[in-house]
């Protein structure tokens, strides 16, 4: 049972644009959202989180909403950035000490 | 450099072998993560330790089995491998095991190829 899901494998953006990531959970207990960023050969690493008392969290470039009605989450990139080229995770827990549920990612391509 | 070390980066075996993947949490840090990425697959969550103790099991195989030691790093042991064990093996750390809220410190991983 995949309890977050990322439904788009990969995404191809100019850079300048706005790259909109989205992932959808099904587990009404989540909440707090959490989206990582993995290059190859290195762990995901911590990018911006939302907790589900908010709709919208914003960090620099980065933007992240949540509708919690549809639970559905986005995260926005704007302007996209060469280096922004890497797999983005989805993820969620219930409670700051229960467990991490992580999406199969989305591989986002920056085209120069 | 994330702080959180994991060896060997690589590691080939045979099926039906036994493998120890290590992981050194950064440097503070209580508790430990064990994740598993298979091809196309997102980060399952194995097992969690804080401060030497179990405190959350995922979907860890039965021949599957962790430790974190005194010094705070922490081992996974993979028995009676299968090929289908294949797949990126990630440790996280984060200081207090709370930090579903603000995310977890992962190290570079162990890519295990069974053959």
């Amino acid at each position: 049972d995949q309890q977050v899901k990322q439904n788009s494998p990969s995404l191809s953006v100019q850079e300048g644009r706005i790259s909109i990531l989205n992932c959808d959970y099904t587990n009404s207990m989540f909440d707090y959202f959490l989206w990582y960023k993995k290059y190859p050969a290195e762990g995901p690493t911590f990018l911006i989180s939302i907790s589900s008392i908010k709709d919208k969290n914003e960090d620099g470039r980065f933007t992240v909403f949540l509708n919690k009605s549809a639970k559905h989450l986005s995260l926005h990139i704007v302007p996209s950035q060469p280096g922004d080229s890497a797999v983005y995770f989805c993820a969620a827990s219930s409670g700051g000490y229960q467990k991490v549920t992580f999406g199969i990612g989305t591989k986002l391509q920056v085209i120069p | 450099d994330s702080g959180v070390t994991q060896t060997p980066k690589h590691l080939i075996t045979a099926t039906g072998q036994r493998v120890t993947l290590r992981c050194s949490p950064r440097s503070g840090d209580l508790s430990v993560y064990w994740y598993q990425q298979s091809l196309d697959q997102g980060l399952q969550f194995l097992i969690q330790y804080y401060n030497g103790e179990e405190r959350a099991k995922g979907n860890i195989l039965e021949r599957f089995s962790a430790q974190q030691f005194p010094d705070l790093h922490s081992e996974l042991n993979l028995s009676s491998l299968e090929l289908g064990d294949s797949a990126l093996y990630f440790c996280a750390s984060s200081y207090s095991g709370s930090e579903g809220y603000y995310g977890y410190t992962f190290g570079s991983g162990t890519r295990l190829t069974v053959v």
